[in-house]
């Protein structure tokens, strides 16, 4: 079956650290961008950061960098979120997502989500 | 980087037909993508490109671009379409950043 698990979720203390992991089953995982999503509870979805097939581009909002870093082992088939100096707006649930490069007829770029985990809820509290 | 607008809320009676806007510069560059979810679910993937719908995606979900606006439209709306859409972009800024719209919480009546 194809899928994304998201695990490591958890309450932490306010500069605490997390380390999140995606597993990727059914597919070829090396074969795709993958993304981290949050969404803080009762608001909307946030794009947090991709990262390219063999690691070597990756990319994350400006409200999380330097504190959280997006890596992926191809050979285990997962990607990772570490979470570092974590703050009370971190809190979230956690989506990784499978990025696609599609097709398109027009000049337009077809890129979007075809896959999701189930998420992992990060609790940033004291 | 850029930035996504959605109307935060939609109603539409039952059976008739809405549509959902997205504006933004990025969508001068990149198709929008559209995402449903429903309370305590992950989101679900149901428009893409210049108007695609995924396997088990029912014909009445359509999508549209003109200019720096998606449109996602619902013809014939049922009453399990009730939930939050979410329009999503690549940032057009050059990097490999993503922007999501607000949401729409879509009411049926």
């Amino acid at each position: 079956e194809v899928q994304l698990v998201e695990s490591g979720g958890g309450l932490v203390q306010p500069g605490g650290s997390l380390r999140l992991s995606c597993a990727a089953s059914g597919f070829t995982f090396s074969a795709y961008w993958m993304t981290w999503v949050r969404q803080a509870p009762g608001k909307g979805l946030e794009w947090v950061a991709n990262i390219k097939q063999d690691g070597s581009e990756k990319d994350s909002v400006d409200s999380v960098k330097g504190r959280f870093t997006i890596s992926r082992d191809n050979a285990k088939n997962s990607l990772y979120l570490q979470m570092n100096t974590l703050r009370a707006e971190d809190t979230a649930i956690y989506y990784c997502a499978r990025w696609v490069h599609g097709y398109s007829y027009s000049e337009l770029e077809n890129w979007y989500f075809d896959l999701w985990g189930r998420g992992t809820l990060v609790t940033v509290s004291s | 980087s850029s930035e996504l607008t959605q109307d935060p809320a939609v109603s539409v009676a039952l059976g008739q037909t809405v549509r959902i806007a997205c504006q933004g510069d990025s969508l001068r560059n990149y198709y929008a993508s559209w995402y449903q979810q429903k309370p305590g679910q992950a989101p679900v993937r149901v428009i893409y490109g210049e108007n695609n719908r995924p396997s088990g995606i029912p014909d009445r979900f359509s999508g549209s671009t003109s200019g720096n606006t998606a449109s996602l439209t619902i013809t014939g709306a049922q009453a399990e379409d009730e939930a939050d859409y979410y329009c999503y972009s690549r940032d057009s800024s050059g990097n490999h950043q993503g922007v999501f719209g607000g949401g729409t919480q879509l009411t049926i009546l």
